[in-house]
């Protein structure tokens, strides 16, 4: 079954500090992963897409990484600030249709406190 | 920031009524999504259009029905709403051949 699992579900750090977020996934056939930020209320925004070739990615203090061989990626976000605090959703797409179907994982909620 | 629009952004409504909800881009994607998302959980696929006049059912079962009479706008009906109709549904458009999907900032449904 094709599934995207994130880790953890919740995580609370100080203004300033680095994070890191995971993602594991078993879908297949693999296209690209993307992980979106969603502020409270709003719709998600992109913030990286990594295609099978691509191992690492980065967005300003964002910078995702991509282990296609055991299906993993994480995404790692520098010197925190207050702006930073939403959930943070991984979304996996195979190729094995037209539709290009995505995958979502549940999201990490990120709350940065001051 | 993406040129993709919902209204309305917030509606609380009683049961048995018919709601529309709107959602129209206006970067000339022909592709075009309709995502229902409860809090804390992932977005779940209900709709999705490839152009004019082509529409599908996506993997969670809804009530709800849409149309793609032009390119810009993707409305969703429900025709008879229910308490549990209530959540949030999320509008997105990809363009081309390119991977970006573009997200509408969404509508807050409440059914009482």
């Amino acid at each position: 079954k094709n599934q995207v699992e994130q880790s953890p579900q919740s995580l609370i750090i100080l203004e300033g500090k680095n994070c890191t977020l995971q993602c594991n996934y078993t879908v297949s056939p693999f296209s690209n992963l993307r992980w979106y930020k969603q502020d409270t209320g709003r719709g998600p925004v992109s913030l990286t897409i990594m295609t099978f070739s691509e191992n690492t990615k980065s967005n300003g203090r964002y910078t995702a990484t991509l282990d296609a061989d055991t299906k993993q990626s994480s995404l790692h976000i520098t010197a925190s600030q207050l702006s930073d605090s939403a959930s943070y959703i991984c979304v996996v797409s195979d190729r094995g249709s037209t539709l290009g179907r995505l995958y979502f994982g549940r999201g990490t909620q990120l709350t940065v406190w001051p | 920031e993406a040129d993709i629009y919902q209204t309305p952004r917030y509606l609380v409504i009683g049961t048995g009524k018919k709601i529309t909800l709107e959602c129209s881009q206006t970067m000339g994607h022909d592709k075009m999504y309709w995502y229902q998302q409860d809090p804390g959980m992932e977005l779940h696929l209900i709709h999705y259009s490839y152009g004019v006049n082509s529409t599908e059912k996506g993997d969670l079962s809804s009530e709800s029905t849409v149309s793609r009479i032009r390119t810009e706008h993707f409305p969703l009906t429900l025709e008879s709403a229910r308490p549990s109709h209530t959540s949030q549904y999320l509008c997105a458009s990809t363009g081309g051949q390119g991977y970006e999907q573009y997200f509408g900032p969404g509508t807050r449904l409440t059914v009482t």
